[in-house]
């Protein structure tokens, strides 16, 4: 299996731009995972999806990001619109829940955002 | 609510061991885990050990759990350079509610 893929790997936009985030998850997974990283608040669970239903957004910082899981096999983080402060890693995460050690999260390689 | 805690920073020479220390709060954690980040990459899983058992071992790594002080730590004998990178100990229930630690940066001095 390929593991988990994300795209754009990195990503610079201006402020006030919409930025869209991509993530396939590891095929027979049912559990898709969005984290944020910075330096100041280190890793944070923004949304997690079970069989393409968002299970958490309390993470979610505020009505700019959305997240959607339209199939089992994709999913997109999108920021509308962007600022400054939201320059991150974001980095997509994917996990089989119902069976044992499967229930360990296999992550991407992240998107760098820099938002100017 | 849930937290796991672990020191920031970790210097070791190379060729000795160290040790990666980690607290949680949760008593109901059903699993346990470390990660390794290097620089620019993503978390890569490093081992899981669950609830029930007190210690597993997979070759350099050895990870004790001692559930009644809600003590995880990691082991890795021989340490070498390559092994500089963030360490993240998590923690979970039945696979959710996954919690992070803010990560030990271990650094391998030669």
């Amino acid at each position: 299996d390929a593991g988990v893929i994300q795209s754009p790997r990195h990503e610079v936009t201006e402020m006030g731009q919409e930025v869209t985030l991509r993530c396939k998850p590891i095929s027979g997974h049912n559990s898709l995972f969005w984290y944020r990283q910075t330096m100041m608040r280190g890793l944070e669970l923004l949304i997690y999806f079970n069989n393409n239903v968002p299970i958490d957004d309390s993470g979610m910082p505020e009505d700019r990001f959305s997240a959607k899981m339209p199939n089992a096999s994709f999913s997109t983080l999108k920021i509308q619109p962007s600022e400054p402060r939201d320059s991150a890693v974001y980095f997509c995460a994917s996990s089989f829940i119902g069976g044992g050690a499967e229930e360990t999260q296999y992550f991407g390689p992240g998107t760098r955002l820099l938002v100017l | 609510g849930e937290d796991v805690e672990q020191s920031l920073f970790l210097s070791v020479r190379e060729g000795d061991s160290s040790v990666i220390n980690c607290t949680y709060t949760d008593s109901s954690s059903t699993y346990l885990y470390w990660y390794k980040q290097e620089p620019g990459a993503g978390l890569q899983l490093l081992t899981y050990i669950f609830s029930n058992m007190d210690m597993k071992q997979d070759q350099r790594l050895t990870v004790l759990l001692n559930k009644k002080d809600k003590h995880l730590s990691l082991r890795i004998a021989d340490t070498q350079t390559g092994d500089s990178a963030i360490y993240f100990c998590a923690e979970s229930i039945l696979g959710q509610n996954f919690v992070f630690g803010p990560g030990t940066r271990l650094s391998v001095l030669p």
